[in-house]
């Protein structure tokens, strides 16, 4: 298994377009995460889905900001408009159960200016 | 609440001398705790899990229910345990999610 996957890996754009982030979790794993990375908060979880149900969205900042994960091998983090706060390093986990812990992906760099 | 906290940012260390990182934390219910590290613009990886007891690069931590603590440590620092440690917690059990708390982590540094 190639472990989790994330696409792109790195991406800049300008403030107002849209930027989507892409996850491939290891297969057969039912739970799937979202996290977000910065210098001042650390790491923040911003949703995660069981089994493809989104299960707690608590940490999405606000309503730009959405979230899909359409079957369990497939799942998009959605921004629009995005902004310069939205700067940061993007990790989608994906785990199998609990107390095994979260495999985590590489990362995407997103850079707004 | 859960909470996990990591009180030192920055732990600074020669090689060979030892390491702590410490950690505690705040639950309910029956926790499971981890320790991941993520080396320089990689990825996090799982250091080790409290349930498993296990040692993985030298490194062990130990549950202290009393004291809420689940702190990392390695007799002998090596170079290349130079990175950023991050303390997580779940909860267990019927009713708990499986969602991942992190700390704020703790860069160490192990100088030559």
């Amino acid at each position: 298994d190639a472990g989790v996957i994330q696409s792109p890996r790195h991406e800049v754009t300008e403030m107002g377009q849209e930027v989507t982030l892409r996850c491939k979790p290891i297969s057969g794993h039912n739970s799937l995460f979202w996290y977000r990375q910065t210098m001042m908060r650390g790491l923040e979880l911003l949703i995660y889905f069981n089994n493809n149900v989104p299960i707690d969205d608590s940490g999405m900042p606000e309503d730009r900001f959405s979230a899909k994960m359409p079957n369990a091998s497939f799942s998009t983090l959605k921004i629009q408009p995005s902004e310069p706060r939205d700067s940061a390093v993007y990790f989608c986990a994906s785990s199998l159960r609990p107390n095994y812990g979260y495999t985590f992906g590489s990362g995407t760099r997103l850079t707004v200016v | 609440a859960q909470r996990v906290t990591q009180p030192e940012k920055l732990l600074s260390v020669f090689k060979g001398a030892p390491v702590e990182l410490k950690c505690n934390y705040s639950y309910s219910g029956s926790p499971e705790l981890f320790w991941y590290v993520q080396y320089s613009r990689q990825r996090l990886q799982l250091l080790l899990r409290h349930i498993s007891r296990e040692s993985i690069k030298g490194f062990t931590a130990d549950l202290n229910k009393g004291e809420t603590s689940f702190h990392l440590k390695k007799p002998f620092a090596q170079e290349e345990d130079s990175a950023m440690y991050y303390c997580a917690l779940s909860g267990r059990g019927g009713g708990a999610t499986n969602k991942l708390i992190f700390g704020t982590g703790t860069l160490l540094a192990v100088q030559p």
